[in-house]
């Protein structure tokens, strides 16, 4: 079974200082990670995605997440937070098997200060 | 423009009372899910279905029902027997042919019991 933590559900920075939220997972089979970001009272957007292959990943918005296989985890960082990037942060798993079936983590609340 | 429509934005219910919330695609996709989101709890899953005329339960399938009787829509009911039903409602659809696609979300309905 597939599990998500995210550490820290309130992050706060500085507009241009870096953005580091962080998620552990674990997966009995080689995981899809994803990065999603929800606006208020809206929807979910992906911001990207980890399936195979190279283990740094680019998304919008300037956003970018490591897979880390010897540490179970796949944080999201920018290099510098903009006014704009004040939302809620989701990662989620997915095993690999067909399932198709994602399981989230709590959530990380992100604010930026001007 | 392709994407996901759910209907309505807020809604209203008295205890006791059946409330159905309508999701509707057009990216011809296969595969629909809907999800219960609580404040710090992330997003649960309810039930999703992977092909018209079939689908199963997620986590917290109790006190909902779900038909997919066109691949378009997939509409969910909250029933009296949901004990606790004041939450917000995500609606998402995938391709469904493999498991490392993403899943594309809807605006969501706040559901509210009065």
């Amino acid at each position: 079974a597939q599990s998500v933590t995210q550490l820290g559900s309130h992050v706060s920075v500085s507009e241009g200082a870096l953005v580091l939220l962080r998620c552990n997972y674990s997966s009995s089979v080689p995981p899809y990670l994803f990065w999603y970001v929800q606006y208020p009272n809206q929807g979910l957007q992906l911001l990207l995605k980890y399936t195979t292959g190279a283990t740094l990943v680019k998304g919008i918005n300037g956003f970018e997440a490591e897979f880390k296989k010897s540490e179970t985890s796949f944080h999201l960082t920018k290099p510098s937070a903009h006014m704009s990037d004040a939302a809620e942060y989701f990662c989620a798993v997915e095993g690999q098997g067909g399932s198709e079936k994602l399981v989230f983590g709590k959530g990380t609340k992100l604010t930026v200060n001007p | 423009d392709g994407g996901i429509t759910q209907s309505p934005k807020y809604l209203f219910r008295k205890e006791g009372q059946n409330v159905t919330l309508s999701c509707e695609q057009n990216l011809n996709h296969d595969a629909m899910y809907w999800y219960r989101q609580d404040p710090g709890q992330g997003l649960r899953l309810i039930y999703y279905s992977q092909i018209v005329n079939d689908f199963q339960k997620g986590d917290i399938a109790e006190g909902y029902s779900v038909s997919r009787e066109k691949k378009e829509s997939f509409p969910l009911t909250v029933t009296s027997a949901q004990k606790n039903p004041t939450a917000f409602y995500l609606c998402a659809s995938s391709t469904g042919q493999v498991s490392y696609n993403e899943q594309f979300f809807g605006p969501g309905t706040r559901l509210t019991v009065l």
